[in-house]
């Protein structure tokens, strides 16, 4: 019940195109939805995040997009870079009070020039 | 601002050791988290802290313990080590309920 399914595994996109990285839920008592990346050797570094009463979010090259009813959410990254070669991960907060991150197993990106 | 630190960023102990790995938040955050990243598991939460008191805890054996100072700065400690126990374990601060900066990790290696 509180995990989060994320999808795919890894994925290849060429430079220029739309990357795009899925997750799911089950528990409707998460809040706060926040997309994190991580480069080999770092910590994940927060991205972009959004919450359950907003459909979309964008900033700069990433969008996430939420949708509540099926309780799904999707990071787009548009013309995606070499630069943007990592791992994802979409996470989610529990309504608890307290910090609380559920990960979801992460997506590795790989964009060719 | 300086981003959160923790050391060391590198340890090998032996199964059966104990370890101590340390964290320092960004300034002005009261909420620290710890998390293990591993290839099989991901990344699992391990406990919060808040103003020194323990606000969350995930499913993690009782070998795995930490606490707050006053200062906001934070320590995990794993008694008793295990294979098992070879991870990245990550710190993140948080200013407001919501978002968690994390640190570069510490990379314990048990043998």
């Amino acid at each position: 019940q509180q995990q989060v399914k994320q999808s795919p595994q890894s994925l290849i996109v060429q430079k220029g195109g739309i990357s795009i990285i899925n997750c799911a839920y089950e528990n409707t008592a998460f809040d706060y939805f926040p997309w994190y990346q991580q480069f080999p050797g770092k910590g994940p570094a927060l991205l972009i995040a959004i919450r359950p009463d907003v459909s979309e979010k964008k900033e700069g090259r990433f969008t996430i997009s939420f949708n509540k009813s099926a309780k799904q959410f999707s990071l787009h990254i548009m013309d995606s870079q070499p630069g943007d070669s990592a791992t994802y991960f979409c996470a989610a907060r529990l309504i608890q009070g307290a910090q609380k991150l559920v990960f979801g197993q992460g997506t590795r990106l790989t964009i060719n020039p | 601002k300086a981003g959160v630190t923790q050391t060391p960023r590198y340890l090998i102990k032996t199964r059966g050791q104990q370890v101590t790995l340390s964290c320092s938040p960004i300034s002005g955050h009261r909420s620290v988290s710890w998390y293990q990243q591993t290839p099989g598991q991901g990344l699992q939460f391990l406990f919060e802290y808040f103003s020194e008191t323990q606000r969350n805890k995930g499913n993690f054996p009782g070998r795995f313990s930490g606490r707050q100072f006053s200062n906001s700065r934070s320590e995990m400690n794993v008694s008793t080590l295990e294979l098992g126990d070879s991870a990245l374990y990550l710190c993140a601060s948080s200013p407001t309920p919501y978002e968690q900066y994390f640190g570069p990790g510490t990379r314990l290696t048990v043998t």
